[in-house]
């Protein structure tokens, strides 16, 4: 099974902030990368798939980039709505993996 | 405005049997790929199994291969799994998630897991 790990599991920032969390799989994803957002009681949504594309309705300060084994997901400009678990997810091999989870906190 | 709608959770003892159902409407379901995904109590989200739009091509995560039964009903707009020999690792909530759309078995998408339900919660406890 491919290995998702995410860095870091926590972080803490301010309203303004800058935000970047990294995805690691075990092996290349070629780019079947998506990445959801979960506020606490929520269920997981959508934000990027396909590594970089976003989801229709999603606010253009997140962004995804990367290739290979390795991803990343930006918050150009952290906002309080922002404060929710962020994970990403492999769609490349079975059984599809996602990883541990982000938690996001604002200062 | 598509909706999605679990049921068919609850407790139930090691080795017991349940079966969700999940009602989708606002999109055409029979050209969507299904999934369902679960949701530890600590939070780790899994992957446990799709099934393609005509149901001609299924999954599953190992753990649950040879117990759970994923299936659907496309003229009811309806996805099931059936969970048979239930174990106290499977406690969690299960959600109900589109996949890819692919009318005809094309996929003119690279966007999955768009539509979530609220999840519908099984705990497996003696």
């Amino acid at each position: 099974d491919i290995q998702m790990t995410q860095s870091p599991s926590t972080l803490s920032a301010s309203v303004g902030d800058r935000v970047t969390i990294t995805c690691r799989a075990s092996q290349s994803v070629f780019n079947w990368l998506a990445w959801f957002q979960q506020r606490p009681g929520k269920a997981p949504k959508l934000l990027i798939y396909k590594a970089s594309t976003l989801e229709t309705g999603v606010p253009s300060r997140f962004s995804g980039s990367g290739s290979g084994a390795e991803y990343t997901l930006t918050i150009s400009s952290l906002q309080p709505d922002d404060s929710a678990t962020y994970y990403c997810q492999q769609s490349s091999t079975y059984p599809w993996t996602f990883g541990q989870g982000t938690r996001v906190e604002i200062k | 405005e598509v909706q999605v709608v679990e049921s068919g959770g609850g407790l139930v003892q090691p080795g017991g049997s349940l079966r969700l159902s999940c009602l989708v409407s606002g999109l055409t379901f029979s050209d969507y790929e299904m999934n369902w995904v679960r949701q530890s109590p600590v939070k780790e989200l899994e992957w446990v199994s799709n099934i393609s739009s005509s149901d001609s091509n299924i999954h599953y995560v190992d753990s649950v291969k040879g117990r759970f039964i994923i299936s659907r009903d496309n003229a009811k707009q309806s996805l099931f799994l059936q969970m048979n020999t239930l174990r106290v690792e499977d406690t969690a909530v299960y959600y109900c998630v589109s996949g890819r759309n692919c009318p005809n078995g094309v996929c003119n998408s690279a966007a999955s897991f768009q539509y979530w339900g609220l999840g519908t919660l099984v705990v497996v406890s003696s």
